[in-house]
């Protein structure tokens, strides 16, 4: 149980057009779902928390108007990179709390990459 | 949230024992400790989790002191394939973010 699935896996686009990165619950609910933002050999940096029906809460130094999260169900948020640069490069990866103490489950990654 | 300190990296041979400690001076009452294992171009991937003493699954076992303060994950005759970044985390339960130290890379040399 407990399983997060995270569309694309990879995806290059061109500077300038947006990107959008599905995560869903396969089977649980989850009203609160995280994303994070990993650059080479860096850890995971929080990004923001995707509260389902009602607005993200944004990290500090984390635009929110260019990374528009939408929670609109309680299997599904997604993240789009509005008007990407090369600097948005980076690998994306959501998570969610499945139903354990533990059941922080993170989805497979998305490598993002803008030419 | 607590923090949490661990080596930036470790090597070993295949078929050694690898016992990764993490500091968290600051754990609160309520929280787990929770360890993760994350491969390249991969999400993090749940290892084990523990309160207190000492759990143990099919992967690897966790020793936690009495003090709490810090943690030990055991991995038992590690293979090329445990190459990779393990990060240990502390929380509660609930819908707080998991916050990411910057892991211990583990080497495993055949």
């Amino acid at each position: 149980g407990a399983v997060v699935s995270q569309h694309p896996s990879r995806v290059i686009c061109k500077s300038g057009t947006s990107v959008k990165i599905e995560c869903r619950s396969l089977d649980f609910q989850a009203t609160t779902m995280f994303w994070y933002r990993q650059f080479p050999k860096k850890s995971l940096m929080l990004m923001a928390t995707s509260n389902e029906g009602s607005k993200a809460t944004y990290e500090q130094g984390v635009e929110k108007d260019k990374f528009l999260i939408n929670h609109a169900s309680l299997t599904l948020s997604t993240l789009t990179v509005t008007s990407a640069h090369p600097e948005d490069s980076s690998f994306y990866i959501c998570s969610a709390r499945g139903q354990r103490n533990y059941g922080y489950t993170f989805g497979s990654g998305t490598r993002l990459t803008v030419v | 949230l607590a923090k949490t300190t661990q080596p930036i990296s470790m090597d070993s041979y295949e078929g050694q024992e690898v016992n990764i400690t993490c500091s968290h001076n600051n754990i609160a009452t309520n929280d787990y400790i929770t360890w993760y294992q994350q491969f390249p171009s991969q999400g993090p991937r749940f290892i084990i989790q523990g309160y207190k003493t000492k759990v143990t699954n099919e992967v690897a076992s966790l020793f936690i002191p009495a003090d709490r303060k810090s943690s030990t994950l055991s991995l038992p005759r590690v293979s090329l394939s445990d190459t990779a970044v393990y990060y240990c985390l502390v929380g509660n339960s609930g819908n707080t973010p998991l916050v990411f130290g910057k892991g211990t890379r583990l080497s495993v040399i055949a």
